[in-house]
């Protein structure tokens, strides 16, 4: 069964320093989204991606974050200058269409910045 | 703006009893409604949806949810609790006003007592 997978599952990282969590959405998937879910938090919306251009953002997406989509296959989100309060779980998820669909969750990065 | 509210951080059976997990949404267009399981250090996954069609939605292992419009509620049921159903539990709404984006509820934990 197809999966969206992520990488790396942790990062460890010195605040200041830019990190980039990768995605390898759903092989026929167009819609890719980003969430995180600080620790003990609900899961937040970050941005959603579409015909290679970002459809939607949310204010936690601010200057520091971007994303993009290199090579057909893969679906990241850079982080610029980390600080203290990016350490959350990241997670990548993808659909084939909008509205109904099922949005395909990978299993996660967990960011910690310290 | 739509939102997802989940009564109840922690829910508490025993193996064999009623699973009852309450979600309640606020949406100005008719709704598609989700809910997610979140395993312990794993992503989420999708256990069901609702997207206008049976109000009575099955699925997997077991969960179903009812759609009422009157009460604004998609609460997630299962007749007989399984030590294997103990995880986080998402209900989402998505926002069919933008890019579909899920706003999440704050999830509620599943225990189930031996």
């Amino acid at each position: 069964e197809p999966e969206v997978t992520q990488t790396p599952s942790h990062q460890v990282t010195q605040m200041g320093q830019e990190v980039i969590l990768r995605c390898v959405p759903i092989s026929n998937h167009l819609y890719f989204y980003w969430y995180r879910q600080i620790l003990g938090q609900k899961v937040e919306f970050l941005v959603s991606f579409y015909n290679n251009e970002i459809s939607e953002k949310s204010e936690i997406f601010d200057d520091q974050f971007s994303v993009e989509r290199p090579d057909g296959s893969n679906f990241t989100l850079k982080i610029r200058s980390t600080k203290l309060e990016d350490s959350a779980m990241y997670f990548c998820a993808s659909s084939s269409q909008q509205g109904g669909e099922t949005q395909y969750f990978g299993p996660g990065t967990r960011l910690l910045v310290l | 703006a739509q939102s997802v509210t989940q009564l109840g951080s922690h829910v508490s059976v025993s193996e064999g009893a009623l699973v009852l997990l309450r979600c309640n949404y606020s949406s100005s267009v008719p709704p598609y409604l989700f809910w997610y399981v979140q395993y312990p250090n794993q992503g989420l996954q999708l256990l069901l949806k609702y997207t206008s069609a049976a109000t009575l939605v099955k699925g997997i292992n077991g969960f179903e949810a009812e759609f009422k419009k009157s009460e604004t509620s998609f609460h997630l049921t299962k007749p007989s609790a399984h030590m294997s159903d103990a995880a986080e539990y998402f209900c989402a709404v998505s926002d069919r006003r933008s890019s579909y984006k899920l706003i999440f509820g704050s999830g509620t934990r599943l225990l189930v007592r031996p």
